[in-house]
């Protein structure tokens, strides 16, 4: 079946970085875009950025520009997503979610990683 | 920050009709761009519920439909069950260049079955 698996629970200090992965199986990784979505606790959800995984293409919310990195391994069906400079505004869950074909929403989503940022 | 505003809590008995609400703007909703909604129940991963305004994707009952007017949409849930009990958001595109994002989410709404 389709479905997007990702890395496990993180914890780090403040100032460093964090790389989640997100392993595709169950349909063609280079036909949809992947996007990161993240939730702090108790806080909606807020969109990240997307990866186009056949071209490499990305495009990041203003907000996470310039500390936010998405890439891709398509020979391991897999996207990455890495946050630098940390701070426990950091602190959240961490989805990413596959792209409808033709919509500007998302059908499959990953399990979620949690991420904790505490000194 | 561009934000599409719903209400913080619905309810409702077994059985009966709740309609969540989500107001955007000239540049998401009121732009002509689609609105989608997602489930999200507790410790869990949102789910698509519609998308398109008002698709529903395969395996999604037809009690949750969906429904957009100018610059706002909404979800309607009927024959409301326990299981209804999440959190729902909705979702756009915002047209603006500028702003934190391109893809937008709803302040999120709880629906509590009574």
């Amino acid at each position: 079946q389709v479905q997007l698996v990702q890395s496990g629970a993180e914890v780090k200090k403040p100032g460093a970085s964090v790389k989640v992965s997100c392993k595709a199986s169950g349909y063609i990784f280079t036909n949809y875009f992947i996007h990161w979505v993240r939730q702090a606790p108790g806080q909606r959800l807020e969109w990240m950025g997307w990866i186009n995984p056949d071209k490499g293409f990305t495009k990041y919310s203003q907000k996470f520009q310039g500390r936010v990195t998405i890439t891709r391994d398509i020979s391991a069906r897999t996207a990455y997503m890495e946050v630098s400079s940390l701070t426990s505004e950091d602190t959240a869950v961490y989805y990413c979610a596959r792209q409808i074909l033709d919509e500007f929403a998302f059908d499959v989503w990953g399990q979620g990683t949690m991420v904790t940022v505490s000194s | 920050q561009s934000v599409l505003t719903q209400p913080a809590s619905v309810s409702g008995a077994p059985g009966q009709r709740v309609t969540i609400s989500c107001t955007g703007s000239r540049s998401n909703i009121g732009a002509g761009n689609h609105v989608h909604w997602y489930q999200q129940l507790p410790g869990s991963a949102p789910k698509l519920l519609i998308y398109g305004n008002s698709n529903r994707p395969s395996g999604v009952p037809d009690r949750f439909s969906g429904s957009k007017s100018g610059t706002s949409a909404s979800l309607a849930i009927t024959g409301l069950r326990a299981e209804d009990e999440a959190d729902y958001y909705c979702q756009s595109y915002d047209s603006r260049l500028s702003g934190p994002g391109n893809y937008v989410f709803g302040t999120g709404t709880k629906v509590t079955v009574l």
